[in-house]
């Protein structure tokens, strides 16, 4: 079946500019979860939706950072006013949210952001 | 907040070997504890996980241990093969359904032929 796809797969930015980067998790999938994977380094939590509701978004680096999924099926991450620090992989993951594999997270192929 | 640690960065072994990556975590409360495996510019896949009910996990070539008294769990492949070499990464969450994953900084596995 379809696993959890995201787009683009590939941003470059200037400095300065917004971008919006999208992902189609699993479908009935109930839980979304973005996380940010710098080089070399293990993926790092940014925000979890369950269905349409943003629940944490403790993650979020600073108020530059904006994601939604407003009919609880597609998610949109936003960075405004890009910076060289936002570079990174930007993946995104669902969980069924139910019974017993509700624990297990499915990855996208993630969006590499390059800001210059 | 749950902290992961992982050991070894990187593990260059034969085919036919065995390997082992061990990750410690820090938050008692956490009970969930998967391994994904993440080759190069590709997706981070599940491989294995294990719930802290349980001590240990076996699927084919790969098995889990978990020791929740010294917080520590690990990762053996056995009979390595080339196609093993990637990035392996361990993560901790709790016992709530939609909890982030804390991940470890991973270990890059080389299996030589």
């Amino acid at each position: 079946g379809a696993g959890v796809s995201q787009s683009p797969r590939y941003k470059v930015a200037k400095r300065g500019q917004d971008v919006a980067l999208r992902c189609d998790p699993i479908s009935g999938h109930v839980s979304l979860f973005w996380y940010q994977q710098a080089l070399g380094q293990g993926p790092e939590f940014l925000t979890y939706f369950q269905n349409e509701a943003q629940l944490d978004k403790s993650g979020l680096p600073s108020d530059r950072f904006f994601a939604e999924r407003p009919e609880g099926s597609v998610s949109t991450l936003k960075i405004q006013r890009t910076q060289q620090e936002d570079s990174a992989v930007y993946l995104c993951a669902s969980s069924s949210g139910l019974g017993a594999s509700s624990y297990e997270q499915y990855f996208g192929p993630g969006t590499r952001l390059t800001v210059t | 907040g749950e902290n992961v640690e992982q050991h070894p960065s990187t593990l260059s072994v034969q085919e036919g070997d065995s390997a082992v990556i061990k990750c410690t975590y820090s938050d008692s409360a956490s009970n969930y504890f998967p391994w994904y495996k993440q080759e190069l510019g590709k997706r981070p896949q599940l491989i294995i996980d294990i719930r802290s009910n349980v001590g240990e996990k076996k699927d084919q070539r790969i098995a889990v241990t978990l020791n929740k008294t010294a917080k520590h769990f690990s990762l053996h492949i056995t009979e390595t093969q080339p196609e093993d070499s990637a990035v392996y990464f361990c993560a901790a969450s709790s016992n709530q359904a939609g909890t982030a994953l804390i991940f470890g900084k991973g270990t890059t596995l080389s299996v030589s032929s």
